[in-house]
């Protein structure tokens, strides 16, 4: 079947650490979306990439990092450099254009510790 | 930049009956296309509907519906028969338009269907 795999489902994180979360899709899908949820906030973009190796910068970038080599894989990086790094992590998928909205992924929590 | 604004963070309802969710947006483009979204206890996002901006006609899925206002902006959901499975936090999305495809998302409205 086809679908959207985030890993792990919940990660632990230490002060000054980077942590990398896995966000792998088998739709054909060109475009890949990171997005955070805190409560209260809704959902906020992160990055996103429409293309194999291109990224862009959503509303609150700093702090984490992406690479798109492949096109099924989106892994998100939270470096040092985001200070307050607890939320839910949701990582979506979508045709080009996203007529048909976005397939998500189902999360990963990431806490710090 | 994009908004969206869902002005009700919490609601309730009995089940079998109807509640609307309000969602207006801001955007310059003239195509474009909005969403609805459910979230249970489990967060895993479930696409409810879809409205394409330039369909003068409302979108429905079986008990959902949407009322779709182009001019006014505006975009609310509405559930009829009300069921214990549509608890919920329900999200509505804008999609950017142009060639720069992504949501906005709202910040919520948390719907709880009691018994």
């Amino acid at each position: 079947d086809g679908g959207i795999t985030q890993s792990p489902k919940y990660l632990f994180r230490k002060e000054g650490q980077n942590v990398t979360l896995s966000c792998e899709q088998n739709l054909n899908h060109d475009a890949m979306y990171w997005y955070r949820q805190d409560p209260g906030q809704g959902l906020r973009l992160i990055y996103y990439s429409q293309i194999v190796n291109d990224f862009q910068k959503g509303d609150i970038a700093e702090g984490y990092s992406v690479s798109r080599e492949k096109k099924e894989s989106f892994p998100l990086t939270v470096t040092s450099a985001q200070k307050n790094p607890t939320a839910f992590y949701l990582c979506a998928s979508s045709i080009v254009p996203d007529i048909y909205g976005y397939t998500f992924g189902s999360g990963t929590r990431l806490t710090v510790v | 930049a994009q908004t969206v604004t869902q002005s009700q963070p919490e609601m309730s309802v009995q089940e079998a009956e109807t509640v609307t969710l309000s969602c207006t947006y801001d955007t310059s483009e003239n195509n474009y296309y909005l969403f609805w979204y459910k979230q249970p206890p489990s967060r895993q996002m479930i696409l409810v509907i879809r409205q394409e901006a330039y369909k003068q006609q409302n979108a429905t899925e079986n008990r959902f519906s949407v009322n779709f206002q182009k001019a006014a902006k505006s975009f609310s959901l509405k559930i009829s028969d009300s069921q214990l499975g549509d608890t919920a936090m329900y999200f509505c999305a804008s999609d950017s338009g142009g060639s720069n495809y992504k949501l906005t998302f709202g910040k919520g409205t948390l719907l709880t269907v009691n018994p």
